[in-house]
């Protein structure tokens, strides 16, 4: 029963470097999300992908690129990590926004 | 820009008391979840809220939601160090794909 599955659970980077972070879910829902969560600001909207083959910017969507691979994996990459991406990172899934179901976040250093 | 303030922000209470969190907008929203989160885990839900006026409970939990859908809050009686977390609201509206999130409550219950 493992819902949303993302990893790496923790990253360091160094200014400038790539990562990609991933997930997947097997709960067969048609919406995927990456979030970002930071201090006192709640949970901000990165990008979305509604259905498989769509992509949407969220609330704060430079510096990450994302790819909606198959109906399962939905993975973000920053191609030139800066220290303003210093968060925790994470990947959901829903039906609609009805309920979201959240993968076990992503804690990322940029040095 | 929709808003979801949530307050307090913070609130550290003794175990066996009560107490109440808000979430407030302008905006009207068709639902509104709260989730709560866990250190080093992703949010859960707890409820969603469809209906103006909706009162649900969830054993010592009591969520209700505004008359004008515009507000919730969340009541809870004798607290326990179980309840400790960080409690999110989010508001549903628009294209149904996504959520606007409030900064979250983080509540300690002290034994």
């Amino acid at each position: 029963n493992a819902g949303v599955t993302q990893t790496p659970k923790f990253q360091v980077l160094k200014t400038g470097q790539s990562m990609t972070l991933q997930c997947a879910q097997d709960m067969n829902h048609n919406s995927m999300y990456w979030y970002r969560q930071d201090p006192g600001m709640g949970l901000r909207l990165i990008y979305y992908s509604a259905s498989e083959g769509t992509t949407d910017k969220g609330e704060v969507p430079n510096g990450y690129n994302v790819s909606r691979l198959n109906k399962r994996e939905f993975s973000l990459r920053l191609e030139s990590a800066a220290p303003s991406q210093t968060s925790v990172y994470f990947c959901a899934s829903s039906e609609f926004a009805k309920r979201m179901f959240f993968g076990s976040g992503t804690q990322l250093s940029v040095l | 820009t929709q808003l979801l303030e949530q307050s307090p922000q913070f609130l550290s209470i003794q175990e066996g008391e009560n107490l109440t969190v808000y979430c407030n907008s302008s905006s009207v929203f068709s639902s509104l979840q709260w989730y709560r989160q866990e250190p080093g885990e992703g949010p859960v839900l707890l409820v969603t809220v469809v209906t103006g006026g909706e009162v649900k409970k969830l054993k010592r939990l009591t969520f209700q939601f505004g008359d004008a859908r515009k507000d919730s809050s969340l009541h809870i009686t004798a607290a326990q160090p179980g309840d400790t977390g960080l409690y999110l609201c989010a508001g549903a509206w628009g294209s149904n794909y996504q959520l606007i999130w409030g900064a979250g409550t983080k509540l300690i219950i002290k034994p």
